[in-house]
């Protein structure tokens, strides 16, 4: 069965350092997503991505960060600088068509010290 | 309010009792619902989804909708150890095609 993959699983950085977390949606999917979970808390949504572009973003996703469909595979979620309260799990996320549900990677654990 | 409210829990269950799983929602116009199933430290996996009124079985799992109300639920039968985890209840959003979770309701099953 198709899946989402995503890379790497866990991402240690500095404070300030650019980290990129990379995302291969499945293939005849149209709809790309990236959420977050700090640790303890609730899955948050970052952004939604549709026919070469956003299509919505939340509050978090500042301009610190930024994504990309670089080619016909890969979604890319760049975080400029990071800071201490960016660590938590990335996940990215893709759907088929209207109304059908959401596919999950596995996650990338982002650590920022 | 909170758009997706759900207990948090523990909701606690012996090995073979049914769980019910509440969730309410504030978007009137979300149309599709969804729930995941989440162990520490793993991504959201789906196991089931709902979009008319009433009920919806698969398995061990019974969703059910009631849009009037706002009102999801997810019922598990006979349950084992293994659906010890994290439920998040999911609308899709009527505006904008995103999922909205809520904080999730922790189930222990007990042997």
């Amino acid at each position: 069965e198709p899946e989402v993959t995503q890379t790497p699983s866990h991402q240690v950085t500095q404070m300030g350092q650019e980290v990129i977390l990379r995302c291969v949606p499945i293939s005849n999917h149209l709809y790309f997503y990236w959420y977050r979970q700090i640790l303890g808390q609730k899955v948050e949504f970052l952004v939604s991505f549709y026919n070469n572009e956003i299509s919505e973003k939340s509050e978090i996703f500042d301009d610190q960060f930024s994504v990309e469909r670089p080619d016909g595979s890969n979604f890319t979620l760049k975080i400029r600088s990071t800071k201490l309260e960016d660590s938590a799990m990335y996940f990215c996320a893709s759907r088929r068509a209207d109304n059908s549900p959401l596919h999950f990677g596995n996650g990338t654990r982002l650590t920022v010290t | 309010q909170k758009e997706v409210e759900q207990n948090s829990g523990p909701l606690s269950v012996p090995e073979g009792a049914i769980a019910s799983l509440n969730c309410t929602y504030s978007d009137r116009g979300s149309q599709s619902f969804f729930w995941y199933r989440q162990y520490s430290g793993k991504s959201p996996e789906l196991i089931m989804f709902i979009y008319s009124n009433g009920d919806k079985e698969d398995g061990r799992f019974t969703a059910q909708l009631n849009k009037a109300s706002q009102y999801v639920s997810l019922l598990i039968r006979d349950s084992q150890p293994s659906d010890s985890a994290t439920y998040l209840c999911a609308p899709l959003s009527s505006n904008t095609g995103k999922l909205i979770f809520g904080q999730g309701t922790t189930l222990q099953v007990k042997p």
